[in-house]
């Protein structure tokens, strides 16, 4: 039972572009959810966060945008960077519950 | 402040056999999880430590536990290793307080079992 999909496993895009990574879910009560990225060999570094009571998130390069009625939510960077280049997870979080779902994770390749 | 530590960093294990790691959260951090990361998994999470009492768990058998010292270092145990216990073991701290404190990660513990 995935609660929290990521559909695309890859995606890449050329630098200064705009890459747009996309995760739905399914659990209506996710009242927090956030983006990691990962790179080989370290563990997932935290990127942005979003609550359930707004609908944008911005911070610098990276923005979050949450669609409750679709349950979606998508991680836009701009512009794309080389060094972006990462496994990209969403996670979301129902309040009390102390534990984090994460999706199966995007891999992003931003090509020089 | 020093990151999240974790120990070792690899581990070749045998089936059959028990393996123990460890995870030192970041100082003041009370809250510490762990995770597994399979290739097509993500990060499936296992359990939720704060101030020595589980607060959740995951959907793992039994041969996977926990416990977490009066200093905030965790452990973590899996008992009778299979071959599909191999993965990357992540553990993650944070303050300890709602779930909108920001987790950080450790490097993982990368366990192989043959």
């Amino acid at each position: 039972d995935q609660q929290v999909k990521q559909n695309s496993p890859s995606l890449s895009v050329q630098e200064g572009r705009i890459s747009i990574l996309n995760c739905d879910y399914t659990n209506s009560m996710f009242d927090y959810f956030l983006w990691y990225k990962k790179y080989p060999a370290e563990g997932p570094t935290f990127l942005i966060s979003i609550s359930s009571i707004k609908d944008k998130n911005e911070d610098g390069r990276f923005t979050v945008f949450l669609n409750k009625s679709a349950k979606h939510l998508s991680l836009h960077i701009v512009p794309s960077q080389p060094g972006d280049s990462a496994v990209y997870f969403c996670a979301a979080s129902e309040s009390g519950t102390y534990k984090y779902i994460f999706g199966t994770g995007t891999r992003l390749k931003v090509l020089a | 402040k020093a990151g999240v530590t974790q120990t070792p960093r690899y581990l070749i294990k045998t089936r059959g056999q028990q393996v123990t790691l460890s995870c030192s959260p970041i100082s003041g951090h009370r809250s510490v999880s762990w995770y597994q990361q399979t290739p097509g998994q993500g990060l499936q999470f296992l359990f939720e430590y704060f101030s020595e009492t589980q607060r959740n768990k995951g959907n793992f058998p039994g041969r996977f536990s926990g416990r977490q010292f009066s200093n905030s270092r965790s452990e973590m145990n899996v008992s009778t290793l299979e071959l599909g216990d191999s993965a990357l073991y992540l553990c993650a701290s944070k303050e300890g307080g709602p779930s909108t404190d920001t987790q950080y990660f450790g490097p993982g513990t990368r366990l192989t079992v043959l």
